[in-house]
């Protein structure tokens, strides 16, 4: 089954820990990248990555960082953590020009 | 810069009755649109997409838009609704040159379904 797999799905940590959250896609996209979605503000784009070791950053990209050493995995990385990234977070993956596909989230609390 | 405005935040509507959810966007080329759905808990699900040729894209679930240029609109529609539609609809869209690797999400809209 084509999917994204996000994890965990649901992570509460302290401020300053770091911390990764994991993506992986089955499906041989180049392109993936991460979401943040806060209400009333919908999706935001953190960073993507058109291939392997190629990445950049997307609109709200502070406070993140990503690595992109395999096709199939592309992990989002909370060096120090704070209560503003506290957020649900996805996870996408898609081909050129094709439909992208979300992981199911992760919601992360930073207390 | 490229934007995505749904107006309304919350609607209401009646098991059986017809259903638009309007979608309006900035943007400077012709761009791809998308919408998405995501239901209580869930991640994003993708309902159709444009990006070239017929206005009018068929997508799951019985869902429908129309893309029209002059009104930089893109607004989903469905004849029937059911009480499985219930959840947030999301309405995107992403730059030409980059194909579908950028999305600029607008706010979303809820839906409610009155039995």
């Amino acid at each position: 089954e084509a999917q994204v797999t996000q994890n965990p799905r649901y992570l509460i940590t302290v401020t300053g820990k770091k911390l990764t959250v994991t993506c992986s896609q089955n499906m041989n996209h180049e392109y993936m990248s991460w979401y943040r979605q806060d209400p009333g503000l919908g999706l935001r784009q953190i960073y993507y990555s058109m291939n392997v070791e190629v990445t950049d950053k997307g609109d709200v990209p502070e406070g993140y960082k990503v690595s992109r050493k395999e096709k199939r995995n592309f992990p989002l990385i909370l060096e120090s953590p704070s209560p503003n990234q506290t957020s649900l977070y996805f996870c996408a993956s898609s081909l050129r020009g094709g439909g992208t596909f979300f992981g199911q989230g992760t919601r992360l609390t930073v207390v | 810069a490229q934007s995505v405005t749904q107006p309304d935040i919350h609607i209401t509507v009646s098991e059986g009755a017809s259903l638009e959810l309007r979608c309006n966007y900035s943007y400077g080329a012709t761009p791809y649109l998308f919408w998405y759905v995501q239901s209580p808990g869930q991640g994003l699900q993708l309902l159709l997409k444009y990006f070239s040729g017929d206005t009018l894209v068929q997508g799951i679930k019985g869902f429908e838009a129309e893309f029209k240029r002059s009104q930089s609109s893109f607004n989903l529609r469905k004849p029937s609704v059911h009480w499985s539609d219930a959840a947030e609809y999301f309405c995107a869209v992403g730059p030409l040159r980059r194909g579908a690797q950028k999305l600029v999400f607008g706010q979303g809209t809820r839906l409610t379904i009155n039995p």
